[in-house]
């Protein structure tokens, strides 16, 4: 597997909390990309990163943030989480010049 | 982007059978098509993928066909075993917008 760690692996918290999840990669990758994967809806990408404070938004990144202050780490953010961000959250890299992207092993949310 | 619609959402097989998963799409600017397995509680893996300016792709047991003018792709597995169970998601990518199926579960019975 490509050297991709997502912290927490699972995570528990109340409706109306901050919740930061982590993705660090060694592969020294430019591109990285936070996914959540729902039933029925595969995977959808929330935001991703084109380089060290670069980025742009995805297909669903209403009630999300992101931040890459450095090569290895993408960080999404739920300022106030809602039950309906409960899922499990993938981050995903890719080298530049190449469509492949490897995903990291998840992140396992759910919001009370 | 547009979405990606992919059928069916579940299938089964006898082991040693073929299976295909489709997916259509609706716009003209993707150019890559990978296929991704997914086991249970695992991370999604990329099994195989077909650019835009190839019609057919193999290994091994595992193929993939293109028609670009009709807008669909497939995955082929053939003499499946029961290890090939799992999820499959097919998805389309235009620069940076990748977008996936919503999933076929493949149950081979042995």
């Amino acid at each position: 597997d490509a050297g991709i760690t997502q912290s927490p692996r699972h995570k528990v918290t109340e409706t109306g909390t901050p919740v930061t999840l982590r993705c660090h990669q060694t592969e020294n990758h430019r591109y990285m990309y936070w996914y959540r994967q729902d039933p029925g809806h595969g995977l959808r990408l929330i935001h991703y990163s084109y380089g060290v404070k670069d980025t742009d938004k995805g297909e669903v990144s209403d009630g999300y943030s992101v931040s890459r202050s450095k090569t290895e780490d993408f960080l999404l953010t739920l300022e106030s989480a809602t039950s309906s961000q409960t899922s499990v959250y993938f981050c995903a890299i890719s080298e530049q010049g190449k469509n492949i992207q490897y995903f990291g092993a998840g992140t396992r949310l759910s919001v009370l | 982007g547009e979405n990606v619609e992919q059928h069916p959402s579940t299938l089964s097989v006898q082991e040693g059978d073929s299976a295909v998963i489709k997916c259509t799409y609706s716009d003209s600017a993707s150019n890559y098509f990978p296929w991704y397995k997914q086991e249970l509680g695992k991370r999604p893996q990329l099994i195989i993928d077909i650019r835009s300016n190839v019609g057919e792709k193999k290994d091994q047991r595992i193929a993939v066909t293109l028609n670009k003018t009709a807008k669909h792709f497939s995955l082929h597995i053939t003499e499946t075993q029961p290890e090939d169970s799992a999820v499959y998601f097919c998805a389309k990518r235009d620069n940076n917008d990748m977008r996936f199926g919503a999933g076929t579960r493949l149950t081979v019975k042995p």
